[in-house]
């Protein structure tokens, strides 16, 4: 299995809910990641798990609560979103150590916040 | 703080020309540089790395550290390389694991 599996692929949710993005990879990669993507524009980077442990926050805010329950999945808490919220939630992993070879993107899950 | 900058946000060419997408990075140390693609509805996609010195899809890339580029190439475009191309920067020690993605391109390949 060489996929990063995110679901849903839509959501739409509103400002008083609370939602889960999924991500799922068996390929044995420690380091997992989640960025936002807009319209147009470049992936963001949020957070960056690496053995299981959140390594990188970028300064997100706390209505985003990621999870890492173990070496396969991750999770992406959502609650108290704004409409501005609304992007494309990409989930991504990689082998970690030695040199860096980038990154098996998911096809990501296309949040909509009403 | 590293940077990656991809000058066109368009690009046209028309199918069997050359094409060059440019990239150009700062930062001080030995970066990892890798183009990303993105076709319409598609996942985004790792098309080649500078470490692997690889040519994917007949583009191939080279890394100039004295111009700080890193400008993609393909010597005959075809139809089916329209697609957004986005250029990225990882800086490695603490910041292993984290791309900095340029604004991207978006290619478009006339028949």
């Amino acid at each position: 299995d060489t996929e990063v599996t995110q679901t849903p692929k839509h959501l739409v949710m509103g400002m008083t809910n609370k939602k889960s993005l999924k991500c799922e990879q068996h390929m044995g990669h420690r380091a997992m990641y989640w960025y936002k993507q807009k319209a147009k524009k470049p992936p963001e980077l949020m957070f960056v798990y690496s053995y299981e442990k959140l390594s990188i926050n970028e300064s997100v805010p706390s209505r985003f609560s990621p999870e890492c329950p173990n070496s396969s999945l991750l999770n992406l808490h959502l609650h108290a979103l704004q409409p501005e919220d609304s992007a494309l939630y990409l989930c991504a992993s990689s082998p970690v150590g030695g040199n860096f070879f980038g990154y098996t993107f998911g096809s990501g899950t296309r949040l909509t916040v009403v | 703080a590293q940077r990656v900058t991809q000058p066109e946000k368009l690009l046209s060419v028309f199918k069997g020309a050359p094409v060059e997408l440019k990239c150009n990075y700062s930062y001080s140390g030995s970066p990892e540089l890798f183009w990303y693609v993105q076709y319409s509805r598609q996942r985004l996609q790792l098309l080649l790395r500078h470490i692997s010195r690889e040519s994917i899809k007949g583009f191939t890339a080279d890394l100039n550290k004295g111009e700080t580029s890193f400008h993609l190439k393909k010597p005959f475009a075809q139809e089916e390389d329209s697609a957004m191309y986005y250029c990225a920067l990882n800086a490695g020690g603490t910041s292993y694991g984290k791309l900095t993605f340029g604004q991207g391109t978006i290619l478009t390949v006339h028949p």
